[in-house]
């Protein structure tokens, strides 16, 4: 089975700009999740989508935000960037059931200048 | 979630056993204890997890104390390549969707 694949893998924005970044699941798995790392907060759990609803929302502003379609691949947009935005962005995709392990993609890395 | 203490860091020999504690004393009896590893700048990567009995696959072995409030990730023998900050992590039925990471601990294996 492939894994979970992230894209862009790297992107680079200015303040004020809004990214969109994606996320396909394995196949079959109906959970995704995101989340920010960066070297002062560490890794920090966003959301997550399961069957196209927002199940769980992480301690983030507004101005992150997420959805999921049909097939199950989910995007998360971020709007009027800020420098302290600029972090790796994983997703994670699960099965959704009770205590499923999450696999984690590459990564994007947003660079916010 | 418990909350989960680690060590910052630690080395170990290539060949060599590493084993990489976890203290989570505060852990609940739903609370499965995972593990997940980091190598440098890639997605985290799911390594095993238990609730209370020990666990083995083909990366490592968990062991769990009786009262867990402790476990212990054994990987049998270290190579460069496991060289990867690991992580800890207890998580019940309900957040196993959004795991809280904590540090976790740099492990260097060394020639």
């Amino acid at each position: 089975k492939a894994g979970v694949t992230q894209t862009p893998r790297y992107l680079i924005k200015t303040r004020g700009q809004q990214v969109t970044l994606s996320c396909s699941p394995i196949s079959g798995h109906r959970s995704v999740s995101w989340y920010q790392q960066t070297p002062g907060q560490g890794l920090q759990f966003l959301f997550e989508y399961f069957s196209e609803t927002q199940r769980n929302k992480g301690n983030f502003p507004g101005r992150f935000s997420g959805r999921q379609f049909s097939n199950s691949r989910s995007e998360m947009n971020v709007s009027t960037l800020e420098l302290g935005d600029s972090a790796l962005y994983l997703c994670a995709s699960s099965q959704g059931t009770a205590q499923e392990t999450q696999y984690f993609g590459p990564g994007t890395r947003l660079l916010v200048l | 979630d418990a909350k989960t203490t680690q060590p910052p860091s630690m080395d170990c020999a290539e060949g060599r056993a590493a084993n990489l504690p976890c203290n989570h004393s505060t852990i609940s009896g739903n609370e499965y204890v995972y593990w997940y590893r980091q190598i440098h700048s890639q997605g985290p990567q799911y390594i095993i997890h238990g609730l209370k009995n020990n666990e083995t696959n083909e990366m490592a072995s968990l062991i769990i104390t009786e009262d867990r409030k402790s476990s212990t990730l054994i990987l049998p023998h270290a190579t460069l390549r496991d060289t990867a900050v690991y992580y800890c992590i207890a998580s019940n039925t309900g957040t196993a969707s959004k795991l809280t990471f904590g540090t976790g601990t740099r492990l260097q294996v060394t020639l």
